[in-house]
């Protein structure tokens, strides 16, 4: 069945530093891949998102390349902020699996002035 | 503010008491759904509706009753629950039920159970 994997944080940077958070995926389909941030006290919100192969979704500083061939969605973003601690949670929409969302666990990423 | 508006915040119910959460969207969706978030675990899709029917139900114990009004309220019935039941309970709707569009989530409720 689809499946997303995130790698376990929790992820600690120091401002203005490079972050990554890996993400990979199983699906049976041609998904869409989409990154969703959730701040303390609040629900997901959709940071970025891609629907085919090779697209590349940005937001807010924040890139992820759709990788078929790897199956990766891996989230960067080049120098990061107090404000982007948050968890991030990477997911997928499969239309062979009636287009329900598939999300990994989350990512917890706190930025240290 | 994402459109979804979930009521209570916040929670705390003994494990004899019956309660419920309640979701809103005026976003105008036709398919709306019920998460449960906890600790190190992916989230936990637990119901969906599209135009008010049930469409999904992730085999919920029965102690969680969903009800969909209509397309515009959704409702999530608690009764006799358990201590690990305790999560934030999020709700999320969505315009259409196509591959690249996207869910709108609420603030959630945090549940404590005692």
């Amino acid at each position: 069945g689809d499946s997303v994997t995130q790698m376990e944080g929790p992820v600690t940077l120091s401002e203005e530093a490079f972050l990554t958070i890996n993400c990979t995926y199983t699906a049976t389909g041609y998904p869409s891949l989409f990154w969703y941030v959730q701040y303390p006290g609040e629900g997901l919100q959709l940071l970025l998102k891609a629907t085919k192969a090779d697209d590349k979704g940005s937001n807010k500083g924040f890139e992820a390349t759709y990788r078929k061939e790897t199956t990766s969605f891996h989230l960067e973003k080049g120098s990061v902020q107090v404000s982007d601690s948050a968890v991030y949670f990477c997911a997928l929409s499969d239309q062979n699996t009636g287009n329900q969302f598939y999300f990994g666990t989350g990512t917890s990423l706190t930025v240290i002035p | 503010e994402t459109g979804v508006t979930q009521t209570p915040r916040h929670l705390v119910m003994g494990m004899t008491n019956k309660k419920s959460l309640k979701c809103e969207q005026h976003l105008g969706h036709n398919a709306m759904y019920w998460y449960k978030q906890s600790a190190k675990k992916p989230l936990e899709l637990m119901f969906v509706y599209n135009f008010k029917e049930q469409t999904e139900n992730n085999s919920v114990p029965s102690r969680f009753s969903p009800e969909c009004p209509n397309s515009s309220h959704l409702f999530l019935h608690l009764h006799t629950l358990q201590p690990e039941d305790s999560a934030l309970y999020l709700c999320a709707s969505r315009g259409q039920f196509a591959t690249n569009e996207k869910l709108f989530f609420g603030s959630g409720t945090q549940l404590s159970v005692l």
